[in-house]
């Protein structure tokens, strides 16, 4: 079955424990992206990467770190997790990252705390 | 200004009824739009991509005015499933992969 999946789907931590939320497709795609979704902010881009060893900032990247070493993998790490990164993210992949072919297709979401 | 805008609703309406959905987005360049569908708590779902010439898909059809810059979302007999939020997406370059996502727009379809 196509899909992408995200690990954990849930996540309980505290302040500056570094932790890495694993994201896998098995469409063979190339481009993948992760998002957060805040309350009254809707859905925001964080990095996205066009194919691997290709990562760009999207609209809020800062305190995280992503790498594309493989096509199927996208992992986002938060080194030292703060409360205001507490939220709803989800990861996303696509064929293409260009025009008409930028279909995203989301995996299931990780709902983090950081207290 | 946000890049993209949409009313966030709630939209409240009955059965059978036809409603429609405006997004406004801030970037003249931008080239590609879609519709997302997102259930509570759940991941978003294309609904549809948004072509210059306007498409359909079975009672929801979406339009692009470039000229205003606004993309429109239009369902036809609502049923009690269409009950969802409706994500605005626009890709605002091209050569890039940056996706700009509006807040979306709550539809509640009532028996």
């Amino acid at each position: 079955e196509a899909q992408v999946t995200q690990n954990p789907r849930y996540l309980i931590t505290v302040t500056g424990k570094k932790l890495t939320v694993t994201c896998s497709q098995n469409m063979n795609h190339e481009y993948m992206s992760w998002y957060r979704q805040d309350p009254g902010l809707g859905l925001r881009q964080i990095y996205y990467s066009m194919n691997v060893e290709v990562t760009d900032k999207g609209d809020v990247p800062e305190g995280y770190k992503v790498s594309r070493k493989e096509k199927r993998n996208f992992p986002l790490i938060l080194e030292s997790p703060s409360p205001n990164q507490t939220s709803l993210y989800f990861c996303a992949s696509s064929l293409f990252g260009q025009g008409a072919g930028n279909i995203q297709y989301f995996g299931a979401g990780t709902r983090l705390s950081v207290l | 200004r946000k890049e993209v805008e949409q009313d966030p609703g709630p939209f409240n309406v009955p059965e059978g009824a036809t409603v429609a959905f405006n997004c406004t987005y801030s970037n003249s360049a931008s080239q590609s739009f879609f519709w997302y569908r997102q259930d509570c708590r759940k991941e978003p779902k294309l609904l549809m991509s948004v072509y210059s010439s306007g498409n359909e898909d079975g009672r929801f059809t979406a339009q692009l005015n470039r000229a205003s810059q606004y993309i429109s979302l239009l369902i036809r007999d609502s049923k009690l499933s269409d009950s969802a939020t409706y994500l605005c997406v626009v890709n605002p370059d091209s050569n890039t992969g940056k996706l700009i996502f509006g807040q979306g727009t709550t539809l509640q379809v009532k028996p």
